[in-house]
């Protein structure tokens, strides 16, 4: 079983859509998660950040971690096709040195 | 806030020859930055971890001779590809780890990624 597991996609919306991320974590201790989002040939952006149980929102991003279920997702409203990327999740417990990166779920939003 | 930049960008070289990439954090300190490589399609992978003033710490299967990183000072960090081949062709990105960010901590931000290729 993989630490970090993101379904691969790809996955696919209509424009003006909810476009929801999943991530599920294999390591109890987890405090830090984190969602990326990387274009086609860049390098990943940090777009997101979440520490407590619960919801987060910034803008159309919403964050959802719920540490019992070892669950974090990211919700994108309003879907652009501009957010056609590819999202990863990552995860650190306090101990680690690194966080530890799923492989991504590839998103593209049809207009 | 919490830019990482890389340099260079991209970088063409003969078989054999040594490639250094400069990875800075430009407005952050960084005692903690990583250095990942990305195949086309493929996931990211991590390659060490270098924390400044020790030695780098280096994921299985890679092999430290080959990848010489040395990170000097909390803002520098260099990977040095050593006698590079063309399987080496590949997408290098460091990625720099603040104490507090913007909105927690831990946060992680990477370089633009250098792109070399080896012919």
């Amino acid at each position: 079983q993989k630490e970090v597991e993101q379904n691969s996609g790809p996955l696919s919306v209509p424009e003006g859509a909810i476009a929801s991320l999943n991530c599920t974590y294999s390591d109890r201790v987890s405090q830090s998660f984190f969602w990326y989002r990387q274009y086609s040939g860049k390098s990943p952006e940090l777009i997101m950040s979440i520490y407590s149980n619960g919801d987060k929102e910034d803008g159309r991003f919403t964050a959802q971690l719920n540490k019992a279920s070892q669950y974090v997702s990211l919700l994108i409203r309003d879907s652009q096709p501009s957010d056609s990327a590819t999202y990863l999740c990552a995860v650190k417990n306090t101990n680690a040195g690194k966080s530890t990166f799923g492989d991504g779920t590839t998103l593209t939003v049809k207009p | 806030g919490a830019v990482v930049s890389q340099h260079p960008s991209w970088v063409i070289c003969k078989s054999g020859t040594s490639v250094k990439i400069e990875c800075r954090s430009l407005d952050f300190q960084a005692t903690t930055m990583f250095w990942y490589r990305q195949f086309p399609k493929q996931s990211l992978m991590l390659m060490a971890t270098s924390n400044e003033g020790s030695k780098a710490t280096y994921e299985q299967g890679v092999e430290k001779d080959k990848f010489l990183i040395n990170h000097a000072s909390l803002t520098l960090s260099t990977l040095t590809v050593t006698s590079a081949h063309p399987e080496d062709s590949s997408f290098y990105i460091c990625s720099a780890r603040t104490l507090s960010g913007r909105a927690g901590y831990n946060e992680q931000f990477f370089g633009p990624g250098t792109r070399l290729t080896v012919l």
